[in-house]
């Protein structure tokens, strides 16, 4: 089974909204990664949050992670159209060599 | 800098045909690895690298193989390809220190097995 599993799994929103996507995870991790997948295309990397930080952000993106409750949000403020794309939450555990992937959330924003 | 380049774009075997995906990064980076993607899915590690010379297996490494014999190269190897195995591969790359960091992805590779 997946270590990180995304919600909603499908957003659609309209340009200029805000778009929040979740991702939960079973065990302690080292820290948790989003990326972003543009159809057809590899993943980029968006950003890292160690697992003793709570908070970041980089320009419209602001990451959340609750170590209690195993989960990490992922909030993109003013939306534009190409921001349309899957995003994906990854795990690296402690002290492991892994970095496991969620199923992703497609988002869909309507210009 | 080129970044990570995969090879070929694209493929298809035939049922128990064996290839190699080729794999090169030139950022120097130590941690290298192979993911398949399927369909509306996340992605899966097959095999991973944490420096040349040195190998281990991912969530699904059955019908692969790899091997680092350079920092550079991280091959993919498919021994008998299988219907199962179609899918669009992803190589990647990351600088390794108390775990696994931000990771460079390459374009991809889709291959379809008949």
């Amino acid at each position: 089974s997946q270590q990180g599993e995304e919600d909603p799994q499908a957003l659609s929103i309209q340009e200029g909204e805000n778009a929040t996507m979740n991702c939960s995870y079973k065990t302690s991790i080292n820290n948790l990664q989003w990326y972003r997948q543009n159809s057809g295309r590899g993943l980029v990397h968006l950003i890292l949050i160690r697992s003793n930080e709570r908070e970041k952000h980089s320009g419209r993106l602001r990451v959340t992670l609750d170590t209690s409750k195993k989960s990490s949000s992922l909030l993109i403020t003013a939306s534009r159209a190409a921001d349309t794309a899957s995003y994906f939450c990854a795990t690296a555990l402690n002290a492991g060599n892994m970095l496991t992937f969620g199923g992703g959330t497609r988002l869909m924003v309507k210009p | 800098n080129a970044g990570v380049t995969q090879t070929p774009k694209f493929q298809v075997l035939k049922t128990g045909q064996s290839m190699t995906l080729q794999c090169a990064q030139d950022m120097n980076h130590e941690y290298m690895s192979w993911y398949r993607q399927d369909p509306g899915m996340g992605l899966r590690l097959i095999h991973y690298s944490v420096g040349a010379g040195i190998t281990d297996q991912g969530e699904v490494p059955n019908g692969y193989n790899v091997s680092r014999s350079t920092t550079e190269d991280f091959p993919l190897r498919l021994l008998s390809a299988a219907p199962s195995q179609t899918s669009v591969y992803f190589c990647a790359s990351s600088y390794f220190g108390q775990g696994v960091y931000e990771q460079y992805f390459g374009p991809g590779t889709r291959l379809t097995v008949t």
